[in-house]
């Protein structure tokens, strides 16, 4: 593994279904993030971690849930899919949280709710 | 609240040199970034600024004034593979990531 992995790239989820969504970083960064990127929007903050065993909401968090158990992995849990989370997600991870806060980005997962 | 405004859409000519503009409004500020995103895939680091003035890179060049709270990305000679969306996000006082809507670059031969 070289960066940061998410799995899977894309996914047809049906209506009221859970889903968890994979991110792995190999780069031993303490921050990670999961992004929602809709058109016209940018990219909005759903979850966070500065560092492992810690989780903090973003500004999109309702409907979503994270753990970070260890440096490596973020996963990111839709409890009960809903038609609006139907996105492009994105995972990122970045050194720490400093003024320099540069965040390299997963290959993102393309998630559609039916 | 927080807010980057940025140009939804911009085109230019191959060959040429467009400047993409960025002002923010932001509880605090600990640095600004520039991000391009190609179409299909993520965001990948282009420049950062802390300090007022140009940080040039190559064909690409960015701009800061904290006093007025503006930035601009600056790509010269264009080339076709620099079609893409500009993403302009500023750190903020809580060391958060506040991301732009991003200005999509259609380059034209």
């Amino acid at each position: 593994i070289a960066g940061i992995t998410q799995a899977p790239t894309s996914q047809i989820l049906a209506a009221g279904r859970r889903m968890t969504l994979r991110c792995t970083q190999d780069m031993r960064h303490n921050a990670m993030y999961w992004y929602r990127q809709d058109l016209g929007l940018g990219l909005r903050l759903i979850h966070y971690s500065n560092t492992a065993g810690t989780t903090g909401k973003g500004e999109v968090p309702d409907g979503y849930s994270v753990s970070r158990a260890n440096t490596d992995d973020f996963p990111l849990t839709l409890a009960s899919a809903v038609p609006s989370q139907t996105s492009v997600y994105f995972c990122a991870s970045s050194m720490g949280v400093s003024s320099y806060n540069e965040q390299f980005f997963g290959p993102g997962t393309r998630l559609t709710v039916l | 609240g927080q807010n980057i405004d940025q140009p939804t859409e911009m085109t230019a000519t191959e060959g040429a040199i467009v400047q993409i503009n960025c002002t923010y409004q932001t509880s605090g500020f600990n640095g600004l970034f520039w991000y391009q995103q190609h179409a299909g895939e993520a965001p990948t680091f282009l420049s950062y600024n802390v300090l007022d003035g140009l940080e040039e890179k190559g064909r690409f060049s960015s701009f800061l004034s904290r006093s007025k709270g503006y930035s601009y990305l600056l790509l010269k000679e264009l080339q076709m593979k620099d079609s893409a969306s500009y993403l302009c996000a500023v750190i903020d006082s809580n060391y958060q990531l506040i991301w732009g809507a991003g200005t999509k670059l259609i380059i034209k031969p």
